[in-house]
């Protein structure tokens, strides 16, 4: 069955600095990946997604994320953190024979201190 | 704005009681994806309607259904409301249940049971 795990269920930075978000999954074949955000009152809106190719993924807002095979890891990063990235972000798993239906993390809540 | 509506944005019911929300999907989309995101956690899968069938269903139990329509709109029927449904609904839209589709969610309906 597949999982994923945040470790951080809460993370606070300054305005400016770097942010890394760390999300481990557990799939037997090659999954397909995601990033998604939520701010308050809002539904999810899709950062990034890796499907396969090239493991470093860009997405919107500046944020990349990187899939490494070895460690069942697929982190999230952004070297300058704005005070909009407050929100709660969600790592997420799927499988290519189970399009949109999404085993989520437990989320990691992000506050950007001034 | 992902084009995915829901309704009612909120709504408080009581334990037994039913309730019905609702889900317009983007225009052309034939596959709608429901999840429920209790309070500090991440979204589950509920199930899945593909052209008006139903296409798959996580760990929840049969008073949860469903029904998708022609116009792209599908509904979440809960039966026998219990405390433990008080959560977010979420409803996620996609082209097709291929692989290369992204998923819209729409921003959510808040049930509370008392």
């Amino acid at each position: 069955a597949q999982s994923v795990t945040q470790p951080d269920i809460h993370i606070t930075v300054s305005e400016g600095a770097s942010l890394e978000l760390r999300c481990n999954y557990s799939y037997g074949a090659t999954p397909y990946l995601f990033w998604y955000v939520q701010s308050p009152g809002q539904g999810l809106q899709l950062l990034l997604k890796y499907f396969s190719g090239d493991t470093l993924v860009q997405g919107i807002k500046g944020f990349e994320a990187e899939f490494k095979r070895s460690q069942s890891s697929f982190n999230l990063r952004k070297p300058s953190v704005h005070w909009s990235d407050a929100a709660e972000y969600f790592c997420a798993v799927g499988a290519a024979d189970s399009w949109g239906k999404l085993q989520f993390g437990a989320g990691t809540q992000v506050v950007v201190t001034p | 704005e992902t084009g995915v509506t829901q309704s009612p944005t909120h709504l408080i019911k009581t334990r037994g009681q039913q309730v019905t929300l609702r889900c317009s999907s983007q225009s052309g989309h034939n596959t709608v994806s429901w999840y429920q995101q209790a309070l500090g956690q991440g979204p589950q899968f509920i199930f899945q309607y593909y052209r008006e069938e139903e296409n798959g269903r996580g760990n929840f139990p049969p008073r949860f259904s469903g029904l998708q329509f022609p116009n792209y709109s599908s509904e979440l029927n809960v039966n026998a409301l219990e405390l433990d449904d008080s959560a977010l609904y979420l409803c996620a839209s996609s082209l097709d249940i291929s692989n290369t589709g992204e998923l819209f969610f729409g921003e959510g309906s808040r049930l509370t049971v008392l």
